[in-house]
């Protein structure tokens, strides 16, 4: 069955370190969307993509970035983690029709 | 997007309906009526949605006023796993595919 995959799950890292979230579909989307989600804030989205070379901020994008180099995949890189970026991240990935996402299970960034 | 009222939390008895609603008062004729939930700890999880006529889906039906302000999402048989946040969210398809999640409202079914 298509499915969409993140990892790692659960991940520790130090400030100052850069990191990156994999996240992987098999759907064929070309669609795919990275969201964080913490306490008090719900789901805000970071950085997506509609295609293969395209991406976009979305509404709390500073110091996250990503690259679409192919279909399958968005990783997310920190590219100096931060304890303010200590969260759950959420990939999530849609076809333009119909258009509804479907997310991953998440990965936990602490950032110590 | 439009935004979406909610009260923050509800309950029902194992078996029976949960009817979630939820207000959209602003919004526009392009745009669609969304809900997604969230079992804790897991992510979102497409439910249902809708423009204007009612739709049903193995999980749920969505019933949209005809004014399209409000709507209801019923769970026609809730079950101790149908415990979750759920999000109703409006917003337009096409290009702009941006979901807005706001706090949504919490459902807890008892046994």
């Amino acid at each position: 069955d298509a499915e969409i995959t993140q990892s790692p799950r659960h991940k520790i890292t130090e400030t100052g370190r850069q990191v990156t979230l994999a996240c992987h579909q098999t759907w064929n989307h070309n669609n795919m969307f990275w969201y964080r989600q913490d306490l008090g804030h719900g789901l805000r989205l970071i950085h997506y993509s509609y295609g293969v070379h395209d991406t976009n901020k979305g509404e709390v994008s500073d110091g996250y970035s990503v690259s679409r180099s192919n279909t399958e995949d968005l990783p997310l890189t920190l590219e100096s983690a931060a304890s303010s970026q200590t969260s759950v991240y959420f990939c999530a990935s849609s076809e333009s029709i119909p258009d509804t996402q479907y997310f991953g299970p998440g990965t936990r960034l602490t950032v110590l | 997007d439009a935004k979406t009222t909610q009260p923050p939390s509800m309950d029902c008895a194992e078996g029976r309906a949960a009817n979630l609603p939820c207000n959209h008062s602003t919004i526009s004729g392009n745009e669609y009526v969304y809900w997604y939930r969230q079992i804790h700890s897991q992510g979102p999880q497409y439910i249902i949605h809708g423009l204007k006529n009612n739709e049903t889906n193995e999980m749920a039906s969505l019933i949209i006023t005809e004014d399209r302000k409000s709507s209801t999402l019923i769970l026609p048989h809730a079950t101790l796993r149908d415990t979750a946040v759920y999000y109703c969210i409006v917003r337009a398809t096409g290009a702009n595919s941006k979901l807005t999640f706001g706090k949504g409202i919490t459902l807890s079914v008892r046994p």
